[in-house]
């Protein structure tokens, strides 16, 4: 079964600091990985998208890097702020041809950032 | 660009009680969705529609229908709204659909009472 899954469900902290987040799917045949972030109350809106073939892509203070061997992705966040306090999803594309996509969305990340 | 756009913000429906939720974008994407987002739960796809007059369901589609008589507008409507209906939905668009990335709108909050 195709699954997306994100840790940790939740994190807490504090302005300035350093975070990972990771995200593990079992989705195949793979197609691309994105990351989005979502402000409570609104859309979630894209930071990256990767392919297969992409190891790093970086987004302002946002890094994601993606093992598909391992089918493992992170999202680094460097010098947090507290604008960053939002929930952080990853989706995983599934390549199964037409013009869906199959999108599979992980539960999000929810990130507390503390002055 | 006003992007996607979605309307009303917020609605409280009563069983058995019908609405549409509007979904409207003005960058010429072909493809369209509608995601359902229930607490604490990933995104789920109800329809989607690849251009104007073509639409197709997603993964939770029962008690849902959809149109897309123009490329900009994808209303959603709920006939016989039931409290299980009872989440956020997200209206999403976007051009190259498997690469590019979806521009969600801001959110419906249904509650179905």
């Amino acid at each position: 079964k195709n699954q997306v899954e994100q840790s940790p469900q939740s994190l807490i902290i504090l302005e300035g600091k350093n975070c990972t987040l990771q995200c593990n799917y079992t989705v195949s045949p793979f197609s691309n990985l994105r990351w989005y972030k979502q402000d409570t109350g609104r859309g979630p809106v894209s930071l990256t998208i990767m392919t297969f073939s992409e190891n790093t892509k970086s987004n302002g203070r946002y890094t994601a890097t993606l093992d598909a061997d391992t089918k493992q992705s992170s999202l680094h966040i460097t010098a947090s702020q507290l604008s960053d306090s939002a929930s952080y999803i990853c989706v995983v594309s599934a390549d199964y041809g037409g013009s869906q996509g199959n999108l599979i969305f992980g539960k999000g990340t929810k990130l507390s950032v503390k002055p | 660009n006003a992007g996607v756009t979605q309307t009303p913000k917020f609605r409280i429906l009563k069983i058995g009680q019908s609405m549409t939720l509007q979904c409207t974008q003005d960058m010429n994407h072909n493809y369209m969705y509608w995601y359902r987002q229930d607490p604490g739960m990933g995104l789920k796809l109800i329809y989607y529609s690849v251009g104007a007059g073509i639409t197709d369901k997603g993964e939770v589609p029962n008690g849902y229908n959809v149109s897309r008589s123009t490329t900009e507008d994808f209303p959603l409507r709920l006939e016989l709204a039931a409290p299980s209906q009872t989440s956020v939905y997200f209206c999403a668009s976007s051009y190259l659909e498997r690469i590019n990335e979806q521009f969600f709108g801001p959110g419906t909050r249904l509650t179905v009472l």
